[in-house]
């Protein structure tokens, strides 16, 4: 089955950075790779998501690339806000990976 | 629309007792899932249904048996609740099939076994 691993488990920013994790898979048949950020207390939302076919997308401050031959995508965050701050899961056939909780300090 | 909703939202059992979680949406989606969140662990799927009448296990299935009602509903019974099974336990829907496209998720229902 699949397996997915993603790092770095935390990591913290000045506001204004830019942040990046990344997430690796194991089964190359996999063409859909979202992410999702949950919040404190509450359920995970899709923020972005890619499909094997494109090697980027981007959608405002946030963008997924995806290198198929090398089996891993990353999630980037620029012009980081406070309100980013969130635990953000990578996820690969209904696999997840296991999060990564992200600071952004004002 | 509601989307995804699950009840309870809060349970504490003691071991070996038994309990339904329930989950609906009004989505119209086929395919419904669900997952358990620990600390560390990201989500880790339980048990999903492709559509309705089937059902299939996911990474973590010990313990728990599903049924998928009807195309809205889809519940997870734990039948002798056990301490490892204590976590928070997230309902989804999917307009695709497999998890090829964005899944929706419920509220979740936070679940203490003593």
């Amino acid at each position: 089955g699949e397996n997915v691993e993603q790092h770095p488990s935390t990591l913290s920013v000045q506001e204004g950075d830019s942040a990046v994790i990344k997430c690796t898979y194991s089964d190359s048949a996999s063409n859909y790779f979202p992410w999702y950020k949950q919040e404190l207390g509450k359920r995970p939302q899709l923020i972005i998501d890619i499909r094997s076919n494109v090697g980027e997308k981007k959608d405002q401050r946030i963008a997924v690339t995806l290198n198929k031959t090398a089996k891993h995508f990353s999630l980037h965050i620029t012009e980081t806000q406070p309100e980013d701050s969130a635990v953000y899961f990578c996820a690969a056939h209904m696999r997840f990976g296991a999060g990564t909780r992200l600071t952004v300090k004002p | 629309n509601a989307g995804v909703t699950q009840t309870p939202k809060f349970q504490v059992l003691k071991t070996g007792q038994s309990m339904t979680l329930q989950c609906a949406q009004d989505m119209n989606h086929n395919s419904m899932y669900w997952y358990r969140q620990d600390p560390g662990m990201g989500l880790r799927l339980i048990y999903y249904s492709a559509s309705e009448g089937t059902t299939d296990k996911g990474e973590v299935p010990n313990g728990y048996n599903v049924s998928r009602l009807n195309k809205r509903e889809f519940s997870l019974r734990l039948e002798s609740a056990a301490p490892s099974q204590t976590s928070v336990y997230f309902c989804a829907s999917s307009g695709w099939d497999r998890v090829l496209g964005e899944q929706f998720f419920g509220p979740g229902t936070r679940l203490t076994v003593l």
